[in-house]
């Protein structure tokens, strides 16, 4: 069965640190996308980052950026400068064909407060 | 953001009613979802769409049902609310494959 796991379902810290959110992932396929997805407090869920599995190349934008080991299947997303706005669900997530479907599989996110 | 639309945001509706959740995309996506969650909590997948006409069952079990009669139109229908259907539901799109996939705002019901 693929996978998702979040281990850290809150994590806290003070504006302006740098904080890591783990994930890990299952999967027997090869060819597949990963995500991070922000869901502040009663707004609309947003991508953050995505990641291709063939890149070796870390992606990032701007504050955020990736560290991706496919061979550990770990996919930890790291927040530079925290600001008070980045406050928000994150999930993680992967993309890949199953079973002749193409499908998103979600993490159980990780809560997370950034205090002034 | 996102050209992808829910209404109601907010539903609050007594047992055995019917109810439709909207759900309309602009970007001309073919792909379509349903995802349940619960606040807080995790994405379950309830319904998906590959294009018109098409349409299958999620990993979570859901009573309700879906139809795609249109690219950039993919309804959930509640025939008869329970207070178990009460929960956050989210629309989302995305094309072809290992694509983003865009959310709705999501669709806030409760069922008393």
């Amino acid at each position: 069965a693929q996978t998702v796991t979040q281990s850290q379902p809150e994590m806290s810290v003070q504006e302006a640190e740098t904080v890591t959110l783990s994930c890990t992932y299952d999967t027997s396929e090869n060819n597949y996308y990963l995500f991070w997805y922000k869901q502040p407090p009663s707004r609309q869920m947003i991508l953050v980052i995505r990641q291709e599995a063939y890149k070796q190349q870390n992606a990032t934008e701007n504050r955020f950026s990736v560290n991706f080991q496919k061979a550990a299947k770990s996919f930890s997303l790291k927040i530079s400068d925290s600001q008070l706005g980045d406050t928000a669900m994150y999930f993680c997530a992967f993309g890949t064909f199953t079973s002749g479907t193409y499908k998103y599989i979600f993490g159980t996110g990780t809560r997370l407060k950034v205090l002034a | 953001e996102a050209d992808i639309y829910q209404t109601p945001r907010y539903l609050v509706i007594g047992t055995g009613k019917k109810i439709t959740l909207e759900c309309s995309q602009t970007m001309g996506h073919d792909k379509m979802y349903w995802y349940q969650q619960d606040p807080g909590m995790e994405l379950h997948l309830i319904h998906y769409s590959y294009g018109v006409n098409s349409t299958e069952k999620g990993d979570l079990s859901s009573e309700s049902t879906v139809s795609r009669i249109r690219t950039e139109h993919f309804p959930l229908t509640l025939e008869s609310a329970r207070p178990s259907h009460t929960s956050q539901y989210l629309c989302a799109s995305s094309k072809g494959s290992g694509n983003t996939i865009y959310f709705g705002e999501g669709s806030w019901l409760t069922v008393v």
